[in-house]
């Protein structure tokens, strides 16, 4: 079955430095992937997504790169911020799934000190 | 525009009692789903559904039901409650735009069963 996790539980960046979390998958067949930002006591919020036609894919300040070689994705923080501080979580979907339905991983937590 | 919303924020119960978590979105959107999120972990399945009067199971529906009378709302009834069932209950919502599934979480409910 579908197998998403994360390479390292916790990362610490200092303010203003780019940070890069990772995230690996198990099942070929997953077409599309998701990342989650998810601050204390608050649901996962939509940061970035991608598909499995795509290498990379820019947002605002957040990049991410898709190896489908050696199923793996990254989400890359420009300049990060305190108020990066939180969980991100990497999910993913297979071609032919049920509409939206995801697959989490464990989830990296991302501190950022001054 | 509310969003998600869930109701209640904390609830704790006692072994063998049954509750019903709340869940409603004003977002017009088909799908919905339920997760789990246990700590060092990432969100699991329970139950979800594509439409009204259609729910299927996740990867973790034992103990758990949910019904679909309405777009709106979806709720999660624990039957009898099991100290294994304490955990953060999300719920989220989404719509398909452009081929992606963008899902909005909710706060979250945080159970604790005695």
């Amino acid at each position: 079955g579908e197998s998403v996790g994360l390479h390292l539980p916790t990362l610490s960046v200092q303010e203003g430095d780019n940070s890069i979390i990772n995230c690996a998958y198990s099942n070929s067949a997953s077409d599309y992937f998701i990342w989650y930002k998810q601050e204390s006591g608050k649901g996962p919020q939509f940061i970035i997504d991608i598909r499995s036609n795509m290498d990379k894919r820019q947002g605002q300040r957040v990049t991410v790169l898709l190896n489908k070689t050696v199923k793996h994705l990254s989400l890359q923080i420009a300049a990060t911020q305190p108020g990066d501080s939180a969980v991100y979580f990497c999910a993913e979907s297979s071609r032919g799934s049920t509409l939206g339905r995801l697959y989490f991983g464990r989830g990296t937590q991302l501190t950022v000190w001054p | 525009n509310a969003g998600v919303t869930q109701t209640p924020k904390f609830q704790v119960l006692k072994t063998g009692q049954s509750m019903t978590l709340q869940c409603a979105q004003d977002m017009n959107h088909e799908y919905m789903s339920w997760y789990r999120q246990d700590p060092g972990m990432g969100l699991r399945l329970i139950h979800y559904s594509v439409g009204a009067g259609i729910t299927d199971q996740g990867e973790v529906p034992n103990g758990y039901n949910v019904s679909r009378s309405t777009t709106e709302d979806f709720p999660l009834r624990l039957l009898s409650a099991a100290p294994s069932q304490t955990s953060v209950y999300f719920c989220a919502s989404n719509r398909r735009a452009g081929g992606t599934y963008e899902q909005y979480f909710g706060p979250g409910t945080r159970l604790t069963v005695t």
